[in-house]
């Protein structure tokens, strides 16, 4: 069975800090990676995707990739009370649908 | 915005209804899903249309119905719901399965 895992958090990090959001996956042949972010009541929005190993950086935001160790890491510089939300790693094993973890759920303390 | 709409946004029912939501898509994608996430829990995946066809029913109750008629549209037939089906239920659409992009969700109460 496919599988994507996320700590649930809730993750608590100073305004200003860095966070760092952590997601592993079972399907060694995945070739593509989301990062979604819900805010409480909405629905889930696209925010980063990745495709080879390494970094992607956008904005604040970097997503990185190890295929090898089936790793794969959202990280937000300089975090906002506004980024206070869940985020949802989704994993694309083969041509099946995406898979999604259940999330991990953000704090920033301003 | 995504390009996706769900109508419609708020939605209470009696156990007895019945009822459909909508969802529309323009992205000229050709897959589109229901997901359903109750509170405080994971997104659960109900159905997936590509090209129309259904590829994948997750093990739903037949009190849920899907139709999909075009690509571009989809709905959700409900009928003799339970308490325990209210949720956001989410439309979502993609090109083949690649990243998806959500509706805003119809927010269902059952009394």
């Amino acid at each position: 069975q496919k599988e994507v895992e996320q700590n649930s958090g809730p993750l608590s990090v100073p305004e200003g800090a860095i966070a760092s959001l952590n997601c592993t996956y079972s399907d060694r042949v995945s070739q593509s990676f989301f990062w979604y972010r819900q805010y409480s009541g909405k629905s889930p929005e696209l925010i980063m995707s990745i495709y080879s190993n390494g970094d992607k950086e956008d904005g604040r935001f970097t997503a990185q990739l190890n295929k090898a160790s089936q790793y794969v890491s959202l990280l937000i510089r300089d975090s906002q009370p506004s980024d206070s939300a869940t985020y949802l790693c989704a994993v694309k094993p083969g041509n099946t649908p995406l898979v999604f973890g259940k999330g991990t759920r953000l704090s920033v303390i301003a | 915005e995504t390009g996706v709409t769900q109508t419609p946004r708020h939605l209470v029912m009696g156990m007895t209804n019945k009822k459909s939501l909508k969802c529309e898509q323009h992205l000229g994608h050709n897959a589109m899903y229901w997901y359903k996430q109750s509170a405080k829990k994971p997104l659960e995946l109900m159905f997936v249309y590509n090209f129309k066809e259904q590829t994948e029913n997750n093990s739903v109750p037949s009190r849920f119905s899907p139709e999909c008629p075009n690509s571009s549209h989809l709905f959700l037939h409900l009928h003799t719901l339970q308490p325990e089906d209210s949720a956001l239920y989410l439309c979502a659409s993609s090109q083949e399965s690649n990243e998806q992009f959500f509706g805003p969700g119809t927010r269902l109460t059952v009394l």
